[in-house]
Protein backbone atom coordinates (compact mmCIF):
# COMPACT_ATOMS: atom_id res chain seq x y z
CA UNK A 1 0.00 0.00 0.00
CA UNK A 2 0.94 3.72 -1.12
CA UNK A 3 2.33 5.12 2.52
CA UNK A 4 4.00 7.97 3.50
CA UNK A 5 6.34 8.23 6.99
CA UNK A 6 7.38 10.84 8.77
CA UNK A 7 9.71 9.52 11.77
CA UNK A 8 9.86 12.12 14.22
CA UNK A 9 6.65 13.10 15.33
CA UNK A 10 7.98 15.72 17.31
CA UNK A 11 11.30 17.96 17.03
CA UNK A 12 12.51 20.40 19.65
CA UNK A 13 15.32 22.44 19.27
CA UNK A 14 17.36 26.23 20.01
CA UNK A 15 17.06 28.74 17.90
CA UNK A 16 20.15 28.68 15.31
CA UNK A 17 20.11 25.03 15.17
CA UNK A 18 20.00 22.97 11.85
CA UNK A 19 17.17 21.05 11.15
CA UNK A 20 16.55 17.71 9.45
CA UNK A 21 12.90 16.32 8.82
CA UNK A 22 13.20 12.76 7.37
CA UNK A 23 10.07 11.61 4.97
CA UNK A 24 10.22 8.49 3.49
CA UNK A 25 7.57 7.03 0.61
CA UNK A 26 6.26 4.03 -0.33
CA UNK A 27 4.94 4.37 -3.84
CA UNK A 28 5.19 2.41 -6.61
CA UNK A 29 6.73 4.22 -10.32
CA UNK A 30 7.67 8.11 -10.20
CA UNK A 31 6.42 10.53 -7.46
CA UNK A 32 5.82 14.17 -7.46
CA UNK A 33 6.64 15.44 -3.31
CA UNK A 34 5.91 17.94 -1.35
CA UNK A 35 6.47 19.68 2.25
CA UNK A 36 3.55 21.35 3.72
CA UNK A 37 3.63 23.96 6.90
CA UNK A 38 1.15 24.59 9.15
CA UNK A 39 1.55 26.97 11.73
CA UNK A 40 -0.67 27.02 14.54
CA UNK A 41 -4.04 27.93 13.85
CA UNK A 42 -3.77 27.86 10.52
CA UNK A 43 -3.84 26.19 7.67
CA UNK A 44 -0.94 24.11 5.19
CA UNK A 45 0.95 26.29 2.90
CA UNK A 46 3.29 24.74 0.06
CA UNK A 47 6.87 24.84 1.25
CA UNK A 48 8.53 23.29 -1.59
CA UNK A 49 7.65 20.43 -4.31
CA UNK A 50 9.92 18.22 -6.14
CA UNK A 51 8.60 16.80 -9.80
CA UNK A 52 12.02 16.08 -11.54
CA UNK A 53 15.32 17.32 -12.43
CA UNK A 54 17.53 18.23 -9.71
CA UNK A 55 17.04 16.31 -6.57
CA UNK A 56 18.01 19.22 -4.32
CA UNK A 57 14.73 22.31 -4.21
CA UNK A 58 14.64 24.69 -2.68
CA UNK A 59 11.36 26.40 -1.05
CA UNK A 60 10.62 29.92 0.44
CA UNK A 61 11.42 30.85 4.25
CA UNK A 62 15.71 29.25 3.54
CA UNK A 63 14.12 25.54 3.54
CA UNK A 64 15.42 22.98 1.01
CA UNK A 65 14.66 18.92 0.70
CA UNK A 66 16.38 16.42 -0.79
CA UNK A 67 15.23 13.84 -3.07
CA UNK A 68 17.19 10.20 -3.09
CA UNK A 69 15.35 8.03 -4.91
CA UNK A 70 17.07 4.73 -4.14
CA UNK A 71 16.21 5.47 -0.20
CA UNK A 72 12.75 6.40 -1.03
CA UNK A 73 13.24 9.56 0.96
CA UNK A 74 12.49 13.56 0.89
CA UNK A 75 14.25 15.07 3.45
CA UNK A 76 13.92 18.86 4.45
CA UNK A 77 16.38 20.80 5.81
CA UNK A 78 17.13 24.32 7.04
CA UNK A 79 20.80 25.23 8.00
CA UNK A 80 19.68 27.42 11.27
CA UNK A 81 16.00 27.50 12.14
CA UNK A 82 14.38 30.61 13.93
CA UNK A 83 11.35 30.74 16.71
CA UNK A 84 8.99 31.68 13.59
CA UNK A 85 9.26 28.18 12.66
CA UNK A 86 7.73 26.65 14.98
CA UNK A 87 4.81 24.63 13.04
CA UNK A 88 3.94 21.13 12.39
CA UNK A 89 5.47 20.18 9.16
CA UNK A 90 3.73 17.20 6.66
CA UNK A 91 5.40 15.29 3.46
CA UNK A 92 2.96 14.39 0.77
CA UNK A 93 3.42 11.65 -2.31
CA UNK A 94 1.71 11.81 -5.49
CA UNK A 95 1.91 10.71 -9.05
CA UNK A 96 2.34 12.72 -11.97
CA UNK A 97 -0.64 13.39 -12.98
CA UNK A 98 -2.39 11.81 -10.47
CA UNK A 99 -5.16 13.12 -8.12
CA UNK A 100 -4.25 10.86 -4.80
CA UNK A 101 -2.16 12.87 -2.39
CA UNK A 102 -0.88 11.20 0.45
CA UNK A 103 0.26 12.41 3.73
CA UNK A 104 2.51 11.69 6.80
CA UNK A 105 1.52 12.09 10.11
CA UNK A 106 3.15 15.00 10.34
CA UNK A 107 6.33 16.61 12.51
CA UNK A 108 5.71 19.30 15.03
CA UNK A 109 9.14 21.47 15.36
CA UNK A 110 9.56 23.64 18.35
CA UNK A 111 12.09 26.20 18.14
CA UNK A 112 13.18 28.12 21.77
CA UNK A 113 13.88 31.00 21.73
CA UNK B 1 -6.41 37.08 -3.89
CA UNK B 2 -6.42 33.51 -5.25
CA UNK B 3 -7.83 31.51 -2.38
CA UNK B 4 -9.80 29.09 -1.19
CA UNK B 5 -13.11 29.61 1.11
CA UNK B 6 -14.59 27.20 3.54
CA UNK B 7 -17.61 27.69 5.70
CA UNK B 8 -18.12 27.37 8.40
CA UNK B 9 -15.02 27.97 10.29
CA UNK B 10 -16.14 26.40 13.37
CA UNK B 11 -19.58 24.06 14.36
CA UNK B 12 -20.96 22.45 16.80
CA UNK B 13 -23.67 20.03 16.12
CA UNK B 14 -25.58 17.20 17.62
CA UNK B 15 -25.62 13.55 16.12
CA UNK B 16 -27.73 12.70 13.33
CA UNK B 17 -28.34 16.73 12.33
CA UNK B 18 -27.60 16.88 8.49
CA UNK B 19 -24.84 19.30 7.31
CA UNK B 20 -22.79 20.49 4.58
CA UNK B 21 -19.64 22.48 4.74
CA UNK B 22 -19.31 24.49 1.91
CA UNK B 23 -15.94 24.81 -0.57
CA UNK B 24 -15.27 27.37 -3.28
CA UNK B 25 -12.35 28.04 -5.42
CA UNK B 26 -11.55 31.05 -7.68
CA UNK B 27 -8.49 29.85 -9.49
CA UNK B 28 -10.66 27.64 -11.94
CA UNK B 29 -8.63 24.50 -10.84
CA UNK B 30 -9.70 21.06 -12.08
CA UNK B 31 -9.14 19.30 -8.80
CA UNK B 32 -10.53 19.69 -5.41
CA UNK B 33 -10.51 17.32 -2.44
CA UNK B 34 -11.45 17.44 0.85
CA UNK B 35 -9.29 16.20 3.92
CA UNK B 36 -10.09 15.43 7.90
CA UNK B 37 -6.95 16.27 10.41
CA UNK B 38 -6.63 14.13 13.21
CA UNK B 39 -4.18 14.38 15.96
CA UNK B 40 -1.60 11.91 15.16
CA UNK B 41 -2.95 10.63 11.85
CA UNK B 42 -1.88 13.57 9.65
CA UNK B 43 -4.56 14.42 6.74
CA UNK B 44 -6.59 11.76 4.99
CA UNK B 45 -8.75 11.98 2.20
CA UNK B 46 -12.15 12.21 2.29
CA UNK B 47 -13.37 12.52 -1.49
CA UNK B 48 -11.85 13.99 -4.53
CA UNK B 49 -12.81 15.31 -7.70
CA UNK B 50 -11.15 15.46 -10.98
CA UNK B 51 -13.76 18.12 -12.49
CA UNK B 52 -17.48 18.87 -12.62
CA UNK B 53 -19.20 15.50 -12.08
CA UNK B 54 -16.62 13.16 -11.23
CA UNK B 55 -16.22 12.35 -7.91
CA UNK B 56 -13.90 9.68 -6.23
CA UNK B 57 -13.83 8.04 -2.55
CA UNK B 58 -10.47 8.65 -0.84
CA UNK B 59 -9.14 6.85 2.33
CA UNK B 60 -12.07 7.36 4.44
CA UNK B 61 -15.12 8.21 2.68
CA UNK B 62 -17.78 6.44 5.38
CA UNK B 63 -20.15 8.72 6.70
CA UNK B 64 -19.46 11.77 4.00
CA UNK B 65 -20.76 12.81 0.52
CA UNK B 66 -19.73 15.57 -1.91
CA UNK B 67 -21.21 16.67 -5.09
CA UNK B 68 -19.36 18.47 -8.02
CA UNK B 69 -21.48 20.39 -9.78
CA UNK B 70 -19.50 23.47 -10.79
CA UNK B 71 -15.91 23.65 -11.09
CA UNK B 72 -15.65 26.22 -8.62
CA UNK B 73 -17.37 24.86 -5.20
CA UNK B 74 -17.56 21.31 -3.94
CA UNK B 75 -19.14 21.23 -0.93
CA UNK B 76 -18.84 18.26 2.00
CA UNK B 77 -21.98 16.54 3.11
CA UNK B 78 -22.61 14.70 6.15
CA UNK B 79 -26.40 13.20 5.99
CA UNK B 80 -25.82 11.69 9.74
CA UNK B 81 -23.26 13.34 11.64
CA UNK B 82 -21.75 11.38 14.23
CA UNK B 83 -19.25 12.20 17.20
CA UNK B 84 -16.18 10.16 15.59
CA UNK B 85 -16.68 12.36 12.56
CA UNK B 86 -15.46 15.30 15.33
CA UNK B 87 -12.60 16.95 13.59
CA UNK B 88 -10.90 19.55 11.92
CA UNK B 89 -11.98 19.11 8.19
CA UNK B 90 -9.77 20.64 5.34
CA UNK B 91 -10.79 21.71 1.54
CA UNK B 92 -8.05 22.08 -1.04
CA UNK B 93 -7.48 23.01 -4.85
CA UNK B 94 -4.70 21.96 -7.38
CA UNK B 95 -4.66 22.47 -11.28
CA UNK B 96 -3.34 18.81 -12.06
CA UNK B 97 -0.67 17.00 -9.64
CA UNK B 98 0.57 20.06 -8.61
CA UNK B 99 0.50 21.66 -4.83
CA UNK B 100 -2.61 21.98 -3.09
CA UNK B 101 -3.43 25.39 -2.52
CA UNK B 102 -5.60 24.61 1.11
CA UNK B 103 -8.86 26.23 2.51
CA UNK B 104 -8.40 28.06 6.13
CA UNK B 105 -10.67 24.69 7.53
CA UNK B 106 -13.39 23.95 9.66
CA UNK B 107 -13.56 22.76 13.04
CA UNK B 108 -16.18 20.04 13.64
CA UNK B 109 -18.01 18.90 16.91
CA UNK B 110 -20.25 16.42 16.78
CA UNK B 111 -22.22 15.75 19.81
Amino acid sequence: AQSVSQHNHHVILSEAASLELGCNYSYGGTVNLFWYVQYPGQHLQLLLKYFSGDPLVKGIKGFEAEFIKSKFSFNLRKPSVQWSDTAEYFCAVNAPGGFKTIFGAGTRLFVKA
Amino acid sequence: EAQVTQNPRYLITVTGKKLTVTCSQNMNHEYMSWYRQDPGLGLRQIYYSMNVEVTDKGDVPEGYKVSRKEKRNFPLILESPSPNQTSLYFCASSRGGDGYTFGSGTRLTVV
